[in-house]
C-alpha cells in the first residue's frame, strides 16, 4: 500500500476555501484516492474518492493530476464545523484502509 | 437507516475481566470491521469479516476475539487486556467490503485499570 504523506495541520478561516495536499510518490497503477474526515470522539466518516482528474460531491472536490503522486482535497467556504482531522488513503480496492497520520485543520471565526 | 451503533459508548475494566463491545448495522452491509485509535494518532485496523467470515486479521494479540453472529452483529470479545490496550474502539461495515465507502460507529472508549 502507497504511502501517504501530508501536513500535520492547518488554519484557515470561515468561509476560505482550503486546500489540503496528499503526497503519495509510490501510488501503483490500481490504486485509487480516499479522503475521510473525523471529528473528535468519533468514528471516521467518507468525504470522497478518485482515481484521476478531478472529482466532486457536494462536499468537497478532489484533484489529481496526471501521474497521480499527489492529490488535493479542496474544501470550499469552511465554517467552523469543518474542524477536524483529514485523512488521505490511497490503496487499490479493497478491504484495508491504512490510514495516514492525517492533517488537523482548524477553522477560525 | 446509515447508522453504525456500538455499545457500551465507555467501558472501564480491570486486566482479569472478560467484557465484550457490540456494534450492530442495518444497511445490509456484508463487510464488517473492527478498529483501534489510540489518542491523536489514526485508526489502525485490527479485523475484517467478509460475509460472516473473517477475511482478514491484522496479527492482533488473541486476548481480542471476534465474532459475527450476523450479518448485522459484530462482537469483540476481551479477556485479560493491558493497560496499553485502553483505547478508541471503532466499528465499521460497508456494502461488500471491495473499496467500497466505510461507516463507522462513534466507538467505545475503553479503558484498562
Amino acid at each position: 500500500l502507497a504511502k501517504t504523506t501530508q501536513p500535520i495541520s492547518m488554519d484557515s478561516y470561515e468561509g476560505q476555501e482550503v486546500n489540503i495536499t496528499c503526497s503519495h510518490n509510490n501510488i501503483a497503477t490500481n490504486d485509487y484516492i480516499t479522503w475521510y474526515q473525523q471529528f473528535p470522539s468519533q468514528g471516521p466518516r467518507f468525504i470522497i474518492q478518485g482515481y484521476k482528474t478531478k472529482v466532486t460531491n457536494e462536499v468537497a472536490s478532489l484533484f489529481i493530476p496526471a501521474d497521480r503522486k499527489s492529490s488535493t482535497l479542496s474544501l470550499p467556504r469552511v465554517s467552523l464545523s469543518d474542524t477536524a482531522v483529514y485523512y488521505c488513503l490511497v490503496g487499490d480496492i479493497g478491504y484495508k484502509l491504512i490510514f495516514g497520520s492525517g492533517t488537523r485543520l482548524l477553522v477560525r471565526p | 437507516d446509515t447508522e453504525v451503533t456500538q455499545t457500551p459508548k465507555h467501558l472501564v475494566m480491570g486486566m482479569t475481566n472478560k467484557k465484550s463491545l457490540k456494534c450492530e448495522q442495518h444497511m445490509g452491509h456484508r463487510a464488517m470491521y473492527w478498529y483501534k485509535q489510540k489518542a491523536k494518532k489514526p485508526p489502525e485496523l485490527m479485523f475484517v469479516y467478509s460475509y460472516e467470515k473473517l477475511s482478514i486479521n491484522e496479527s492482533v494479540p488473541s486476548r481480542f476475539s471476534p465474532e459475527c453472529p450476523n450479518s448485522s452483529l459484530l462482537n469483540l470479545h476481551l479477556h485479560a487486556l493491558q493497560p496499553e490496550d485502553s483505547a478508541l474502539y471503532l466499528c465499521a461495515s460497508s456494502q461488500a467490503g471491495e473499496g467500497d465507502e466505510q461507516y463507522f460507529g462513534p466507538g467505545t472508549r475503553l479503558t484498562v485499570t
